[in-house]
């Protein structure tokens, strides 16, 4: 069935330094992922999204990259600061209504 | 208005108690979802509502039983749930049709069944 890896599962960085975390997903028609940020008792919430007609999107600190010949995708967080904290999924959905999730990243960002 | 509002944010029921969650968005979204989260877990889908049409039931046990009143309303139906239903349960909406898109959250109801 459809599935998303998602690694590492904890990624520990020190301040200022860059945190990669990587998902591959198992449906080729998928096209759209984003990825979700989720601080301890809140929601989540949308930090980035690409879709499979672009390689690679940044907002500020925050790049996504996908290789569609792979079936992977990534999320780059440079200078990181101790409030990108916090525990990251990455999504995959293929235009139904559904949206793979990855395991989830717990990020610790050590000052 | 980007928010979506769940009631309550807390609780406790036994299990031979009937409780309803509650979701709400003014978002215009013509799909709504209903996850559940187990700690340090992503969440699980269980229900997508589109033009308050069931659309997606993923074998959800019939203990829950969702309903959609209408475009800016969903619930969730509780009733005769095991201990191992304590979770929180996250609703989602987004538009429907068209291009997929982010899918907006509450903060979730926090449950415990006793």
């Amino acid at each position: 069935g459809e599935n998303v890896e998602q690694h590492p599962s904890t990624l520990s960085v020190q301040e200022g330094d860059s945190a990669v975390i990587k998902c591959t997903y198992s449906d080729s028609a998928s096209n759209y992922f984003p990825w979700y940020k989720q601080e301890l008792g809140k929601r989540p919430q949308l930090i980035i999204d690409i879709r499979s007609n672009v390689g690679e999107k940044k907002d500020q600190r925050i790049a996504v990259t996908l290789n569609k010949t792979a079936k992977h995708f990534s999320l780059h967080i440079t200078e990181t600061q101790p409030e990108d904290s916090a525990v990251y999924f990455c999504a995959a959905s293929s235009g139904t209504y559904k949206y793979i999730f990855g395991t989830g990243t717990r990020l610790k960002v050590l000052a | 208005d980007t928010e979506v509002t769940q009631t309550p944010k807390h609780l406790v029921m036994g299990m031979t108690n009937k409780k309803s969650l509650k979701c709400e968005q003014h978002m215009g979204h013509r799909a709504m979802y209903w996850y559940k989260q187990k700690a340090k877990k992503p969440p699980e889908l269980m229900f997508v509502y589109s033009y308050e049409k069931l659309s997606i039931n993923e074998s959800v046990p019939s203990r829950f039983s969702p309903e959609c009143p209408n475009s800016s309303l969903l619930n969730l139906h509780l009733h005769a749930l095991q201990p191992e239903d304590s979770a929180l349960y996250l609703c989602a909406s987004r538009g429907a049709g068209g291009r997929t898109g982010e899918l907006f959250f509450g903060e979730g109801s926090r449950l415990t069944v006793l």
